[in-house]
């Protein structure tokens, strides 16, 4: 069985501020992990993925995440926080025995005042 | 080029009657999947396709859910004996392949029982 856990419910950050959207999983085989973003009447949007490789991917926006194979987390990082970038983010996890089918988390609304 | 595009992009109708709902993925892209987002909720996965097959049927919560896709394209999800429970937005998504391609997300549909 695959799961996704995303701890917080809510991130507040004040603009300018490094932002830190928190994901653990787990998986029976290697994981394959993404970040997805949801703007408030917007579709989800692709954000960044790790599938293997170097543990620190950068994606769209400034967004980066580090892939911690002993602590099953990839979290989602940016150095400084933009008032646009408050939406509802969302992590997956794929297991690569079954490539299939995609485990999201209930979501973290990221809020960034100025 | 275009995107996944869902339609209708609202439904509301009464308890008891069957609906459809469409999807149809980008252009070339071999796997399709459908998931639920209730309000506020996270997603639930419910079906995914490669091509014309469905590998994995296990997120479909009852028997009154099914769903076909044709021609390795359009894909119907229906929903007969429809419940107030059954509320919520439906999400299609589409991707290259499986495991490793990120998902590229519809606008959604908006199902509503009265």
């Amino acid at each position: 069985a695959q799961s996704v856990a995303q701890p917080e419910d809510q991130v507040n950050v004040a603009e300018g501020n490094p932002l830190t959207v928190k994901c653990t999983y787990s998986v029976s085989g290697n994981p394959y992990l993404f970040w997805y973003v949801q703007y408030p009447n917007r579709g989800l949007q692709f954000l960044l993925k790790y599938i293997t490789g170097d543990n620190l991917v950068k994606g769209s926006y400034g967004f980066e995440a580090e892939f911690n194979k002993s602590q099953t987390s990839f979290h989602l990082k940016k150095p400084s926080a933009l008032v646009s970038d408050s939406a509802l983010y969302f992590c997956a996890v794929r297991d690569s025995t079954n490539a299939g089918k995609s485990t999201f988390g209930d979501g973290t609304t990221l809020t960034v005042k100025p | 080029g275009a995107g996944v595009s869902q339609s209708p992009s609202n439904k509301v109708t009464e308890k008891g009657k069957d609906v459809e709902l469409r999807c149809d993925p980008i252009s070339g892209h071999t796997a399709l999947y459908w998931y639920r987002q209730s309000l506020g909720q996270g997603l639930e996965f419910l079906i995914y396709f490669q091509g014309n097959s469905a590998p994995d049927k296990s997120g479909l919560p009852s028997d009154r859910f099914s769903a076909e896709r044709t021609g390795g394209s359009v894909s119907t999800l229906t929903i007969q004996r429809t419940q107030q429970e059954d509320s919520a937005v439906y999400l299609c998504a589409s991707s290259a392949g499986t495991g490793k391609d990120e998902q590229y997300f519809g606008p959604g549909t908006r199902l509503t029982v009265t």
